[in-house]
């Protein structure tokens, strides 16, 4: 039972790049979570997905998107990197009454 | 729309000293709330939550939180500070049973002098 996967655990992008993070759960949770967290800014919502099938944009949308690709996976795509989405990303997948699991993150520089 | 704020982004205690660490809430509705805290380069691990019932709940290695509606407040407090507190912590506020996400706040890093 690994909880929440993330890969890669690092990355380096240049500007106008793209790439996808990978998210997985194997707690069999409905919903799942994209955050980003910057220093001095807690962590921010940038996309979830209540169930299989759906998705809802967070507080930080612009400039990603996302796929449920099934139950357990929960992909988060920056189509062309810019410097200001440089970030830790955590992906979360909810147990109950709130409660998040969270991965170990990804931190992405853009250059 | 709910927002969390944390008094202090940093604070320092002495080994042995109470921690008390702050959290003040707004939320239409009445909130779920947690506390999460991060070690460096680590995700963020649950330390306690409330949902209903107890108004006083009690967490992992030794902390606690009291809510207080009238105060909208979920201060963290630890009665003995140990250096392996060190780390950041997060308040978090959840409406509509969590669905949506939460609200974080900006986090305090919890500094233990020996």
């Amino acid at each position: 039972n690994a909880g929440v996967t993330q890969t890669p655990k690092f990355q380096v992008l240049k500007t106008g790049q793209s790439m996808t993070l990978q998210c997985a759960q194997d707690m069999n949770h409905n919903s799942m979570y994209w955050y980003r967290q910057d220093p001095g800014m807690g962590l921010r919502l940038i996309y979830y997905s209540a169930s299989e099938g759906t998705t809802d944009k967070g507080e930080v949308p612009n400039g990603y998107n996302v796929s449920r690709l099934n139950k357990r996976e929960f992909s988060l795509r920056l189509e062309s990197a810019a410097p200001s989405q440089t970030s830790v990303y955590f992906c979360a997948s909810v147990y109950r009454e709130g409660e998040q699991f969270f991965g170990p993150g990804t931190r992405l520089t853009v250059l | 729309a709910q927002s969390v704020t944390q008094l202090g982004s940093h604070v320092s205690v002495s080994e042995g000293a109470l921690v008390l660490l702050r959290c003040n809430y707004s939320s239409s509705v009445p909130p779920y709330l947690f506390w999460y805290v991060q070690y460096p380069n680590q995700g963020l691990q649950l330390l306690l939550k409330y949902t209903t019932g107890a108004t006083l709940v009690k967490g992992i290695n030794g902390f606690e939180a009291e809510f207080k509606k009238s105060e909208t407040s979920f201060h963290l407090t630890k009665p003995s500070a140990h250096m392996s507190d060190a780390a950041e912590y997060f308040c978090a506020v959840s409406d509509l049973g969590g669905a949506d996400g939460l609200t974080f706040g900006k986090g305090t890093h919890l500094i233990i002098q020996p």
